[in-house]
């Protein structure tokens, strides 16, 4: 258990809504990170968010957002859904800013998301 | 940060050690080696890194070449529960952007 909780495990939906993915990062990490995995492409990565503030960007669609909260959790919007959205969405999370973290990157076990 | 280059698949007899080679031939001198390991449509699972001394821990051992171009992780007695795709990573230690770049890994079969 990495101590990174995501919710929903599964989501299945239609093309066009738009949907929320909750992740709750390790106890007192501040960074969390957004991870995209289909089929075809792999991991990719989409946000970075610290301590509240957007740190990076990946290849994330305009039809996505991400937001931190001040308690720490993340919320990845997904919106104007397509077939091709479905995937597995990862979130990770990082003490950052630690020398004694090392730079590790905890993963939840993800969201897997089915737009039908 | 650092290309690499892994190989596709490799197979691995249950109780023998499975080596996993990586090449990161441009490494720069402040980039470390990191591998994470994702079993199937699990999150990945940082396993180890270093920077140019080999490390070991519980899971695994990680051997980089002096010249540093190349690494290899070893997973001294595999089990079934080994079977994973494993990512090699090169990055730096602090960064202000530190996201990981996943290249395509090797699929690793632990065959009993």
């Amino acid at each position: 258990d990495s101590g990174v909780t995501q919710t929903p495990k599964h989501l299945i939906t239609a093309t066009g809504q738009r949907v929320t993915l909750r992740c709750s990062p390790r106890s007192g990490d501040l960074s969390v990170y957004w991870y995209q995995q289909s089929l075809d492409q792999g991991l990719q990565f989409l946000i970075h968010y610290y301590n509240g503030e957007e740190r990076a960007k990946g290849n994330i669609l305009e039809r996505f957002s991400a937001q931190q909260f001040p308690d720490l959790h993340s919320e990845l919007n997904l919106s104007s859904l397509e077939l091709g959205d479905s995937a597995l969405y990862f979130c990770a999370s990082s003490p950052r800013g630690d020398p004694l973290a090392k730079n590790i990157q905890y993963f939840g076990a993800g969201t897997r998301l089915s737009v039908l | 940060d650092a290309k690499t280059t892994q190989p596709t698949s490799m197979d691995c007899a249950e109780g023998r050690a499975a080596n996993l080679p990586c090449n990161h031939s441009t490494i720069s001198g402040n980039e470390y080696v990191y591998w994470y390991r994702q079993i199937h449509s699990q999150g990945p699972q940082y396993i180890i890194h270093g920077l140019k001394n080999n490390e070991t821990n519980e899971m695994a051992s990680l051997i980089i070449t002096e010249d540093r171009k190349s690494s290899t992780l070893i997973l001294p007695h595999a089990t079934l529960r080994d079977t994973a795709v494993y990512y090699c990573i090169v990055r730096v230690l602090m960064n202000r952007d530190d996201k990981i770049i996943f290249g395509k890994g090797t699929r690793l079969h632990i065959l009993p």
